[in-house]
């Protein structure tokens, strides 16, 4: 079955850029989502189609993609943003739906 | 504004069956899919499938077909999750969520706010 790639976890200072990569070989051909999940939540939107941002999402958050791989980025990243981060897209015939496995943002 | 309320935890011995309910408000149900994701203690998000709100007709990803049944009460604008012969390891939260759509591309937002699901004898 098809599968996103995400790191396990990414940790940084108050202030820098995080970047999380989620890769698979579908992605050239379908867009890329990203979703927050804070302890004890619900996920949230934060980007969607590969570079949009919802309302109310501030401006830090921002997506890119490059060949396989969708990249997530986080300017001057502050402790509120600490969190599980999660990609979802879909397989190549756009007939499964399929999240990363999640990256885990410690702000330290 | 758009919001999914969930009902509450439920603690179900195994073989038994469960409902969960998600009620949506701010938008009528119909216009938008319904979809259903796992989320295991201590584990990442599974996509369980979803549920097409104007036909009624539901989809089901591999690992949640026989057990699992996406309906709809569109009268009272709520989405329900019924898990049948509970095992152990169906213990997880249930996140429903409003299905985007544009061109056969797909996300989800709002999500509702979980409900944990814990099966023990």
């Amino acid at each position: 079955s098809y599968e996103l790639t995400q790191p396990p976890s990414v940790s940084l200072s108050p202030g820098q850029t995080a970047r999380i990569t989620c890769s698979g070989d579908a992605l050239p051909k379908q867009y890329a989502y990203w979703y927050q999940q804070k302890p004890g939540q619900a996920p949230v939107l934060v980007i969607y189609k590969d570079t949009e941002r919802p309302s109310g999402i501030p401006e830090r958050f921002s997506g890119s993609r490059s060949g396989t791989t969708v990249t997530l980025t986080i300017s001057g990243v502050q402790a509120e943003d600490e969190a599980d981060y999660y990609c979802q897209s879909a397989d190549s015939s756009a007939t499964s739906v399929v999240f990363g496995g999640g990256t885990k943002l410690t702000v330290l | 504004q758009v919001q999914l309320v969930q009902s509450g935890s439920e603690l179900k011995k195994p073989g038994a069956s469960v409902k969960v309910s998600c009620k949506a408000s701010g938008y009528t149900l119909t216009s938008y899919g319904m979809i259903w994701v796992r989320q295991a203690p201590g584990q990442g998000l599974e996509w369980m499938g979803w549920i097409n709100t104007n036909s009624g007709n539901p989809t089901y990803a591999q690992g949640f077909r026989g057990r699992f049944v996406f309906s709809l009460d569109t009268s009272v604008s709520t989405a329900y999750l019924q898990i049948s012969s509970l095992k152990a390891e169906d213990t997880a939260v249930y996140y429903c969520a409003r299905k985007m759509a544009v061109a056969g591309h797909n996300w989800f937002d709002p999500w509702g706010q979980g409900t944990l699901v814990t099966v023990s004898s």
